[in-house]
């Protein structure tokens, strides 16, 4: 079983709707990390979270929101999906201790 | 301001010697990261970094010089499942040790 899932893996939506990517871990980390990846711009960081009571915004976290609802999940929203929106997004996770972060598979999202 | 760059793309023939570099300016550092992606999946960690000189893991190494605000990483014996996008990622420093990515480096490995 994969130690890091990511639901729905694609996922198409109209502009306006809301949408939730959710992320799950096994790995026993209390670090968990949301970006999106646009292609020749690398991945850019939307939130993080480093336990239940503590979350903080990335470098482009407008029109995002999260949830930590465990230690092991942590949601992204979008509260209206907007075309621009269109990317791959990825959940990771990491240690305190070690910090090389993980990533889970990816949803594939296009906003029509 | 943070920056990291890194060749757009390369290309190598099987069995050869590729290096990648990576060069960075950020606000501290706590570490630099190497991740191999293969097109469409997840990134996957291979190296990191803290201390200046050369790790070495199987065919992968990377070095680091902090001084010069540089890494590279060396892939020996290509195989053509070493095609893929080779990302370097820096840890800045402060109390939230984020991870800032360079936009990847597309190794293609040609027969």
């Amino acid at each position: 079983d994969a130690d890091v899932t990511q639901t729905p893996r694609n996922r198409i939506t109209k502009t306006g709707k809301r949408i939730m990517l959710e992320c799950s871990q096994t790995k026993g980390h209390d670090r968990m990390y949301w970006y999106r990846q646009d292609p020749g711009l690398g991945l850019q960081l939307i939130y993080y979270s480093f336990d239940v009571k503590d979350i903080n915004k990335g470098e482009i976290s407008d029109g995002y929101s999260v949830s930590r609802q465990a230690q092991a999940k942590f949601s992204l929203s979008l509260e209206s999906a907007i075309p621009n929106q269109t990317a791959l997004y990825f959940c990771a996770t990491s240690d305190r201790a070690v910090e090389t972060q993980y990533f889970g598979p990816g949803t594939r999202l296009l906003v029509l | 301001g943070q920056n990291i760059d890194q060749p757009t793309e390369m290309t190598a023939t099987e069995g050869a010697i590729v290096q990648i570099n990576c060069t960075y300016q950020t606000s501290g550092f706590n570490g630099l990261f190497w991740y191999q992606q293969h097109a469409g999946e997840a990134p996957t960690f291979l190296s990191y970094n803290v201390l200046d000189g050369l790790e070495e893991k199987g065919r992968f190494s990377s070095f680091l010089s902090r001084s010069k605000g540089y890494s590279y990483l060396l892939l020996k014996e290509l195989q053509m499942k070493d095609s893929a996008s080779y990302l370097c990622a820096v840890r800045g420093g402060g109390a939230t040790n984020k991870l800032i990515f360079g936009t990847g480096t597309l190794l293609a490995v040609q027969p």
